[in-house]
């Protein structure tokens, strides 16, 4: 199995910082990288898909790096509505592995 | 539009057998490149992927839980259905089925169901 090691697992951050979290691969795996959003009692938001494309309607502050076992998600200036839990996930071979999340809380 | 719906017992015995259905619309699995699969989430935990089913009935499992799921399509119903045997405690969870495109989820995710095993 790919193992996805993301970091932090908690960050505080206050309105308008820069955050960036970091998703680890312990193989390559191309670009075949997305990054959710989840809020409490909510099913997970697809923010970026294939490494570094934004999908359709996520806002411009959001973005993707990375390629091969080394990905980051930025956000580039952190707005209220963005404080929730985030998570990347491989598909780029069975089993489809999930990082085990970073919790983005109010400083 | 897209949307998909799980439904299934919300509460279950050990050792039960845990039926989940996965009914959607505006797709079709029969179209080439489609799939659905299934995550979970125990509570106040991380995201699990579960199983996968496409459009050529192709099917692919968690390793871990392999030997317990099974998952199935009915075409003409527009559903697919995971089974887990001998359930426990720690199969509790919120159950998620998602759409599936070209080898990658789609943006469109059911609500999910919590599921509690407790004797």
């Amino acid at each position: 199995d790919i193992q996805m090691t993301q970091s932090p697992s908690s960050l505080s951050a206050s309105v308008g910082d820069r955050v960036t979290i970091t998703c680890r691969a312990s193989q390559g795996i191309g670009k075949d990288l997305g990054w959710y959003q989840q809020k409490p009692g909510k099913a997970p938001k697809r923010l970026i898909y294939a490494a570094s494309t934004l999908q359709n309607g996520v806002p411009s502050r959001f973005s993707g790096s990375g390629y091969g076992t080394e990905f980051t998600l930025t956000i580039s200036s952190l707005q209220p509505e963005d404080f929730a839990t985030y998570y990347c996930l491989q598909v780029y071979d069975y089993p489809w592995t999930f990082g085990q999340g970073t919790k983005v809380e109010i400083k | 539009q897209i949307t998909l719906r799980e439904s299934g017992p919300t509460l279950l015995k050990p050792t039960q057998t845990l039926t989940l259905t996965c009914t959607f619309s505006g797709f079709s699995l029969s179209t080439s490149g489609v799939g659905v699969g299934w995550i979970r989430q125990p509570p106040g935990k991380a995201l699990e992927w579960l199983a996968v089913i496409y459009w050529n009935d192709d099917k692919r499992y968690s390793p871990s839980l392999q030997s317990r799921l099974t998952v199935t399509k009915d075409t003409s119903k527009n559903q697919v259905v995971l089974t887990m045997t001998n359930i426990d405690p720690v199969d509790t969870g919120t159950y998620y089925c998602a759409h599936i495109l070209y080898g990658d989820f789609s943006p469109r995710w059911g609500q999910g169901i919590l599921v509690s095993v407790s004797s």
